[in-house]
């Protein structure tokens, strides 16, 4: 399986201030057909989880600007420019290449 | 609008057999995978398995081949995850996941004798 690496796991930020998750995937994920299947996940407490980002740097419909992915092949970043206090939650890195699909271990947003 | 619906919260116990439900509206059921996603409690996410409700072409996470089924009805739109003989290990929070983008309002799943 393909193990997807996160971090930091813990990520105290305060109001306003910029945030970065680092997630790095054991083999490149570069799909055959030239795109890169990674996705970002939100999960907010007691809530289902929320696609963020999709193929390393789209925004979903409806997701703040604040809000961006970068990388390639196995180093992947989502930033939060100025952090929110609905930001709080646990994110996900998800790669959607190789099957079986794997998830990082999740990032814990919390407000300082 | 475009949504997941899953059956409601289970108790059961050891041994037991299961089978929960999720039901797609809002798009064309038989042209999107829908897959499953366990969520134990104060853990992670794991992928389980997928379908793709058209052909009922199906695929399992190997930690999960052989201990539940993944089933689909296209004619109802649902898409169903099911186990014969649950396990207190079972209990979580089981999510249906149409492309990624569309989730399920969850399933919990508690096995206690």
């Amino acid at each position: 399986d393909v193990v997807m690496t996160q971090s930091p796991l813990s990520l105290p930020v305060t109001l306003g201030q910029p945030a970065s998750i680092s997630c790095r995937s054991s083999q490149s994920l570069v799909y055959s057909d030239g795109n890169t299947y990674l996705n970002w996940f939100q999960q907010r407490p007691g809530q289902s989880p929320r696609r963020l980002i999709y193929k390393v740097s789209n925004r979903d419909s409806g997701v703040p600007d604040r809000f961006s992915g970068s990388g390639s092949g196995t180093d992947f970043t989502l930033k939060i420019s100025r952090v929110e206090a609905e930001d709080v939650g646990v994110y996900y890195c998800m790669q959607g290449t190789h099957w079986p699909w794997t998830f990082g271990q999740g990032t814990k947003v919390e407000i300082k | 609008e475009v949504q997941l619906v899953q059956s409601g919260a289970e108790v059961k116990k050891p041994g037991e057999s299961l089978k929960i439900s999720c039901k797609g509206s809002g798009y064309s059921f038989t042209s999107y995978w829908i897959g499953w996603v366990r969520q134990m409690p104060g853990k992670g996410l794991e992928w389980m398995g997928i379908i793709y409700p058209g052909d009922s072409d199906t695929r399992y996470s190997p930690s999960f081949q052989g201990q539940v089924t993944i089933s689909a009805d296209k004619s109802i739109s649902t898409a169903y995850l099911q186990w014969s003989s649950l396990k207190a290990s079972d209990t979580a929070m089981y999510y249906c996941v149409m492309d990624f983008g569309v989730w399920g309002q969850g399933t919990l799943v508690t096995v206690s004798s």
